[in-house]
């Protein structure tokens, strides 16, 4: 597709219970990058991955949070045990790589709408 | 490790008039792409403007502009003729252009900009 599609649009789970939000990047873009907004609005970059692998997972809170980018199927992020602190609207970003395998400057990071967590 | 700094919280406009939203960056790298984002309150994030590090003739698209200092690690945004439709969440971000680098966007705490008619 023409646009990232993040789903769901808001997702509500009972603290403790398991959180699994998806992206589908733009059709064509290799790179994939996953970030939470709080709710004072700042961003925080969770994991990305170039294809299926995963290029960096430095954000990556290791005990619970875990992602996926398999072929043919949107990508995930799940929380295991969520928390009331995992409260979040969680955005998914693509990029296209060229041939060299660099980043440029004309092929900036496409966001999805986001997906809005809500633990109660 | 790249910051982000958006020292403004908040501020406003009357419709029409020019405002700069400042934004500073700290980092030891000597390649690398400076963007603004729009965050309106349907909460999509929507790219106003990007600046390669290395150009120095600053980015202009519309009614947005930039001034980029590199020696000052500024990059401010001009907003000309505001409009309603320019109120939003601004977010100045941050990508390492080193080879092998996160490539990952290091955002700003963002600011309010409220244009009032």
């Amino acid at each position: 597709g023409e646009e990232v599609a993040q789903t769901p649009k808001h997702l509500v789970r009972g603290e403790g219970q398991k959180a699994k939000l998806y992206c589908a990047p733009i059709k064509g873009h290799s790179y994939v990058f996953w970030y939470q907004q709080v709710l004072k609005n700042e961003f925080k970059f969770l994991i990305s991955f170039q294809n299926e692998n995963v290029f960096d997972e430095t954000g990556m809170p290791k005990e619970r949070f875990s992602a996926k980018c398999l072929p043919n199927s949107p990508c995930s992020l799940e929380i295991q045990a969520t928390k009331l602190e995992d409260s979040a609207v969680y955005f998914c970003a693509s990029s296209q790589i060229p041939g060299s395998g660099k980043l440029q400057i004309n092929q900036p990071q496409h966001f999805g709408d986001g997906t809005r967590l809500s633990i109660l | 490790a790249q910051t982000v700094t958006q020292s403004q919280p908040e501020m406003s406009v009357q419709e029409a008039e020019t405002v700069t939203l400042s934004c500073t960056y700290d980092t030891s790298e000597s390649n690398y792409y400076l963007f603004w984002y729009k965050q309106p309150p349907s909460r999509q994030m929507i790219l106003v403007i990007r600046q390669e590090a290395y150009k120095q003739q600053n980015a202009t698209e519309n009614r947005f502009s930039v001034n980029f200092q590199k020696a000052a690690k500024s990059f401010s945004l001009k907003i000309s003729d505001s409009q309603l439709g320019d109120t939003a969440m601004y977010f100045c971000a941050f990508i390492a252009g080193s080879p092998g680098g996160s490539e990952k966007l290091v955002f700003g705490k963002g600011m309010k900009l409220t244009v009032n008619p």
